[in-house]
């Protein structure tokens, strides 16, 4: 299984130009989230989706859009860049409970945003 | 707002020493925690987790933490370090009712550096 996938790795963009980061899980999880990572701030949740047409907002999601048509995909949108975007982006996605099931997040290899 | 706290920031170390890194927590009900590891380049990896029972945890690479609820603490330790633990180390949490919504709330993160 390739598990949480995400592309682009890379990106640079022009302020007010718009782009969607895309993540994909294969693991039939029903919690998918993305964070946004900077230096000193660890990790901050920005959107989260519980199952397929169900989002919601995270501690920072202004300046972002989100949508969940299919339990395997949850792309993020950049509807116009700011440089305060740049940020390394992770998607993550979760099961749900069953047991001693914690919500472990299974995180893809995030994708690296700069915004000119 | 619940809230994660990991003390330091910086931890330079040379290998065999002994690790231990501070993290609390702020939320007063019942939780989940984690402790998550990202090496240079690399996406967050689960190093362990406490769910309920022995408040001492075994992770992966020699790691446990122990969980102390008076405290609202979930420490990191090792005897003794690898070059290879070199990474960034961030504690994570979230609450019981919640804990499958993707919603974990991260500390700022750790940067251990050990010197060969």
């Amino acid at each position: 299984n390739a598990g949480v996938t995400q592309t682009p790795k890379f990106q640079v963009l022009k302020t007010g130009q718009s782009m969607t980061l895309q993540c994909a899980q294969d693991m039939n999880h029903e919690y998918m989230s993305w964070y946004r990572q900077d230096p000193g701030m660890g990790l901050r949740l920005i959107h989260y989706s519980v199952g397929a047409g169900i989002t919601d907002q995270g501690e920072v999601p202004n300046g972002y859009n989100v949508s969940r048509s299919t339990t395997e995909d949850f792309p993020l949108r950049l509807l116009s860049a700011a440089p305060s975007q740049t940020s390394v982006y992770f998607c993550a996605s979760t099961r749900r409970a069953l047991g001693d099931n914690t919500g472990e997040l299974f995180f893809g290899e995030g994708s690296r945003l700069t915004v000119l | 707002a619940q809230s994660v706290s990991q003390h330091n920031h910086h931890v330079i170390l040379s290998e065999a020493a002994s690790l231990e890194l501070g993290c609390n927590y702020s939320y007063g009900g019942t939780v989940n925690l984690f402790w998550y590891v990202q090496y240079p380049g690399q996406h967050l990896q689960l190093l362990l987790k406490y769910f309920s029972g022995d408040p001492l945890v075994k992770g992966i690479k020699g790691f446990e933490a122990e969980f102390i609820k008076s405290k609202f603490s979930f420490n990191l330790r090792t005897p003794s370090v690898q070059w290879s633990d070199t990474a960034e180390y961030f504690c994570a949490v979230n609450r019981r009712q919640t804990s499958n919504t993707g919603k974990l709330i991260f500390g700022q993160g750790t940067t251990l550096q050990v010197k060969p």
